[in-house]
C-alpha cells in the first residue's frame, strides 16, 4: 500500500512569492496534519483536517492556510513568503482525529525562500 | 499543551555499541511515538507506545506513563542507526507534540 505522498518534494520562491503543497493520506485515513520543521528543531504543529473541517491550528501567522479535499487529500497554502519560511513541511495521516492513533508522514516538501 | 524533553541531545557510538535514549513530557499522554529521521527528512515510525514495552529487532522501547518518561534502547549499534531520534507526544486534545531529538552517530 502507498504510504503518505507529498509534492513537490523540493522547491524555490523568492520572497512574497505564494507556494501550495499537496498532501494524499494513506488509503482509508480520513485525518491530514501539517508541520512545518526548521533545521535542528523538532517538527511544529501547522494545522489538522478531519473530514474536511480543520480541527486544529498552531501557532502560526493568517499566511498559512489549508484545506481537504473529498477525497481526503490536502493542500497548504503560504501566502507572502519569507526568508523565515523556509523549512521541511512535513504532511502526516492517521486514521481518526488526532488524539487517537497513530501517525505517518510522509517525505516532505522542502521549501526554500531567497 | 505538554513540553517533551529528550535527552541527550547528542550522542556518538562506536559500532556495536548500547545505548539508551530519554523521552520526559510534562503531562500524561494518551500517544507517545519515537521516530528515526533520516538522511532525506523522512520521519520512519519506530514504536507507537503510550505504556508499556515493545520490541522490534535490537530497538526496544518502555513507556511509564504515570512517570511521564519514555525510553528507546538501541542494541548492537550499526552505522545505519545514525540520524535523529524524535519521541512526540499528545495529551487530550492537543496535537502530537515533539521534542527536539537526538542526534545519533555511530562511527565504524
Amino acid at each position: 500500500d502507498a504510504g503518505v505522498t507529498q509534492s513537490p518534494t523540493h522547491l524555490i520562491k523568492t520572497r512574497g512569492q505564494h507556494v501550495t503543497l499537496r498532501c494524499s493520506p494513506i488509503s482509508g485515513h480520513k485525518s491530514v496534519s501539517w508541520y512545518q520543521q526548521v533545521l535542528g528543531q523538532g517538527p511544529q504543529f501547522i494545522f489538522q483536517y478531519y473530514e474536511k473541517e480543520e480541527r486544529g491550528r498552531g501557532n502560526f501567522p493568517d499566511r498559512f492556510s489549508a484545506r481537504q479535499f473529498p477525497n481526503y487529500s490536502s493542500e497548504l497554502n503560504v501566502n507572502a513568503l519569507l526568508l523565515g519560511d523556509s523549512a521541511l513541511y512535513l504532511c502526516a495521516s492517521s486514521p481518526l482525529v488526532m488524539n487517537t492513533g497513530e501517525l505517518f508522514f510522509g517525505e516532505g516538501s522542502r521549501l526554500t525562500v531567497l | 499543551g505538554i513540553q517533551v524533553e529528550q535527552s541527550p541531545p547528542d550522542l556518538i557510538l562506536q559500532e556495536g555499541a548500547n545505548s539508551t535514549l530519554r523521552c520526559n513530557f510534562s503531562d500524561s499522554v494518551n500517544n507517545l511515538q519515537w521516530f528515526h529521521q533520516n538522511p532525506w527528512g523522512q520521519l520512519i515510525n519506530l514504536f507507537y507506545i503510550p505504556s508499556g514495552t515493545k520490541q522490534n529487532g535490537r530497538l526496544s522501547a518502555t513507556t511509564v506513563a504515570t512517570e511521564r518518561y519514555s525510553l528507546l534502547y538501541i542494541s548492537s549499534s550499526q552505522t545505519t542507526d545514525s540520524g535523529v531520534y524524535f519521541c512526540a507526544g499528545l495529551s487530550g486534545n492537543t496535537p502530537l507534540v515533539f521534542g527536539k531529538g537526538t542526534r545519533l552517530s555511530v562511527i565504524a
